[in-house]
C-alpha cells in the first residue's frame, strides 16, 4: 500500500535555529499529504495539509509543499520556540484503503532547548 | 470543534481478560478508526468503520475485533488480552470518505497487560 518515510529522531535544536523534517512517500495515485502533532501527553492534532501538487500547507509558522517530482512533503520551520517541542508525523490518505485512512510515518521527536 | 472522547486514558489489565475500549465523537461523523501507537512504529491501523455496523480490518487486526451499533460510538474489544498488546491505543474520526479529510483524534487510552 502506500507509505511514507520520515526522517528518524530524536532532534534537537536550540531556540530560533531552522528546522526541516524530512517526509517522503510512496504512492500510486496523488494521496493527499498531512503532518501531525503530537504534543507530551496529548492526542494527535493536524498541523497543516496539501492536497495536490505544488500546494503549500502552512500553520503556525510551519510550512510543507508537496512535491511530485521528488515525492516529498518535508516540514519547516524559520525559528523553532521550546513550546515546539513534540513528535512531528508526516501521513498520506491511502486510496487503496476504502475508508481512506491515513497512513502514518513512525514519528520524529524534536526537543528545542533554551 | 470536533470532540472524540476514549472514555480510560490508562488502563492496567491481566492476561486472559476480556477489554472493551470506547471511543465517542460528537460530530455526526461516518467514518470512524483505532490505531496503535509504539515507540519506533509510528501509528498502525487496527480497524475502521465507514458506517453503523459496516467494519473493515486495517492492517494489523489479529487478535482485535470492534463494535459499531451506533454512529457515534466505535469500540475496540481485545477478547483475550495479551502482553503484546500493551500499547497506546488511538480513536479517530472524519466526516466524509474523501482523500482530502483530515482524521480527529481522542486523546488515548494507554493500555497495560500484564
Amino acid at each position: 500500500g502506500d507509505s511514507v518515510t520520515q526522517m528518524e529522531g530524536p532532534v534537537t535544536l536550540s531556540e530560533e535555529a531552522f528546522l526541516t523534517i524530512n517526509c517522503t512517500y510512496t504512492a500510486t495515485g496523488y494521496p493527499s499529504l498531512f503532518w501531525y502533532v503530537q504534543y507530551p501527553g496529548e492526542g494527535l492534532q493536524l498541523l497543516l495539509k496539501a492536497t495536490k501538487a505544488d500546494d503549500k500547507g502552512s500553520n503556525k509558522g510551519f510550512e510543507a509543499t508537496y512535491r511530485k517530482e521528488t515525492t516529498s512533503f518535508h516540514l519547516e520551520k524559520g525559528s523553532v520556540q521550546v513550546s515546539d517541542s513534540a513528535v512531528y508525523f508526516c501521513a498520506l490518505s491511502d486510496q487503496q484503503n476504502s475508508g481512506y485512512a491515513l497512513n502514518f510515518g513512525k514519528g520524529t521527536s524534536l526537543l528545542v532547548t533554551p | 470543534d470536533v470532540k472524540v472522547t476514549q472514555s480510560s486514558r490508562y488502563l492496567v489489565k491481566r492476561t486472559g481478560e476480556k477489554v472493551f475500549l470506547e471511543c465517542v465523537q460528537d460530530m455526526d461523523h461516518e467514518n470512524m478508526f483505532w490505531y496503535r501507537q509504539d515507540p519506533g512504529l509510528g501509528l498502525r491501523l487496527i480497524y475502521f468503520s465507514y458506517d453503523v455496523k459496516m467494519k473493515e480490518k486495517g492492517d494489523i487486526p489479529e487478535g482485535y475485533s470492534v463494535s459499531r451499533e451506533k454512529k457515534e460510538r466505535f469500540s475496540l474489544i481485545l477478547e483475550s488480552a495479551s502482553t503484546n498488546q500493551t500499547s497506546m491505543y488511538l480513536c479517530a474520526s472524519r466526516g466524509d470518505r474523501v482523500r482530502t479529510g483530515e482524521l480527529f483524534f481522542g486523546e488515548g487510552s494507554r493500555l497495560t497487560v500484564l
